[in-house]
């Protein structure tokens, strides 16, 4: 069985200030992970993903995500953050089973960007 | 370049109504297909994939059903909707790992 966690549903910050959005999974072998944003009313868009390889990841927007086996974790990151990064971020699983295609998002994180 | 497509925009149907959801992808070949449902705020919850023409995999069963008959197409549908239904509907598209998504689907069901 594969699970992601969101624990945040919410978080706000100050414009300018560090972001770090929470991230953890659960699955028995090594995952492929995956971050998604999406904008109020809009579909989801690929934000950066770990394979392998270099545990910190850079994506797009200028958002990071550092990949930690020892507590199963995969935090999204960015500094300084902007009120355009106002969004739903979604963490996802993606499983090594028949033909890597089972995919588990987790609750999403809702962030709030005041300028 | 690829584009993915689907159709309708939104949907506003009749509990009991028979659904039919479309998605396309140009400027690919052969690519994975998915289905997703996301509730209003909520997250994703995986249907169906397809990894070739004519084989569909369900993932979780909500009285829907999906069908690939071309390689470029991806059919999502139901006889018989319920007000479970209701939601926003993602199509999703990959070659080796990253899923792109399509513009989606809203459904009401009343």
């Amino acid at each position: 069985a594969q699970s992601v966690d969101q624990p945040d549903a919410h978080v706000t910050l100050s414009e300018g200030a560090s972001l770090e959005l929470r991230c953890s999974y659960s699955y028995s072998a090594a995952p492929y992970l995956f971050w998604y944003v999406q904008y109020p009313g809009q579909s989801l868009q690929f934000l950066l993903k770990y394979i392998t390889g270099d545990t910190v990841v850079k994506g797009t927007k200028g958002f990071e995500a550092e990949f930690r086996k020892s507590n199963s974790s995969f935090n999204l990151k960015k500094s300084p953050a902007h009120w355009s990064d106002s969004a739903k971020y979604f963490c996802a699983l993606e499983g090594l089973g028949y033909g890597n295609e089972k995919i588990t998002f987790g609750a999403g994180t809702k962030l709030t960007i005041k300028p | 370049a690829q584009t993915i497509h689907q159709w309708p925009v939104a949907e506003i149907k009749a509990v009991g109504s028979p659904l039919s959801l479309g998605c396309t992808i140009k400027g690919k070949s052969s690519p994975n297909l998915y289905w997703y449902w996301q509730a209003t705020g909520g997250t994703l919850q995986q249907l169906f994939y397809s990894i070739t023409v004519g084989q569909v995999e369900s993932v979780v069963q909500l009285n829907l059903s999906a069908s690939r008959p071309k390689d470029d197409q991806f059919i999502l549908s139901t006889e018989k909707l319920l007000l479970s239904h209701s939601g926003f509907y993602l199509c999703a598209w990959s070659l080796k790992d990253t899923q792109y998504f399509g513009p989606g689907t809203r459904l009401l069901v009343l």
